[in-house]
């Protein structure tokens, strides 16, 4: 049973460009949770989805980045015009329903390294 | 805040010692999970205790959960060098994690 699963692994952009990173849940989670960390410090919420809908985004910058996670593949977080500030490992994990309050364990995936150059 | 707090910042201990780190939080809340992180990896989840829970084991680690002071441990016996890592806990549905304790075993 595959883990939770993100490509790519690592991402280097130049300022300006746009960042898409992907995250496949494990098999049967239909939550899917997005987690920022700056180096050498813990990870941020930004963002709580289900299939189709946004569920919580209260931790997203207002600007620039988005979330979605449609009926059919991977969810996926963009960054437009990405900034040097962005430059951060990118976490998602997934639970099989609401995670974490409820009891439920949440996975997460090896993350994805994004440079902004 | 909802946020974990983990204590001490770094430790670091020797092969065979116990290690012992500290979560601190504001909220009430319905569990508490602990989390390791290797060095550029993911988060690998450790154990979940319920705010029922006094106390939980899984192999060498031992978390204990204080609701009425707001605090958890983690302990990990007979640490080995492979236990090098960040150990982060988390609380809240969408997990609010803390900075870590950042753990060093030398063999």
């Amino acid at each position: 049973n595959a883990g939770v699963m993100q490509n790519p692994r690592h991402l280097v952009r130049r300022r300006g460009q746009e960042a898409r990173l992907r995250c496949s849940p494990m098999k049967g989670h239909s939550h899917v949770y997005w987690y920022r960390q700056l180096p050498e410090e813990g990870l941020k919420f930004m963002v709580y989805l289900q299939k189709e809908n946004i569920i919580d985004e209260s931790g997203m910058p207002k600007e620039r980045f988005s979330a979605e996670f449609p009926k059919e593949g991977p969810s996926i977080l963009r960054i437009q015009q990405v900034v040097r500030g962005d430059s951060a490992a990118y976490f998602c994990a997934s639970s099989p329903s609401r995670g974490g309050g409820s009891g439920n364990t949440i996975y997460f995936g090896e993350g994805s390294w994004l440079t902004v150059v | 805040s909802q946020q974990g707090e983990e204590d001490p910042q770094a430790l670091s201990i020797q092969e065979g010692e116990n290690a012992t780190m500290n979560c601190s939080y504001k909220t009430s809340i319905n569990n508490l999970q602990w989390y390791r992180q290797n060095s550029g990896r993911g988060l690998v989840h450790l154990i979940l205790i319920r705010s029922n829970e006094r106390e939980k084991h899984s192999g060498r680690l031992r978390v204990t959960l204080d609701t009425s002071k707001k605090s958890s441990s983690l302990l990990i016996t007979a640490s080995r060098a492979a236990d090098t890592a960040s150990y982060f806990c988390a609380i809240g549905g969408k997990l609010i994690f803390g900075q870590g304790t950042e753990l060093s075993v030398k063999p």
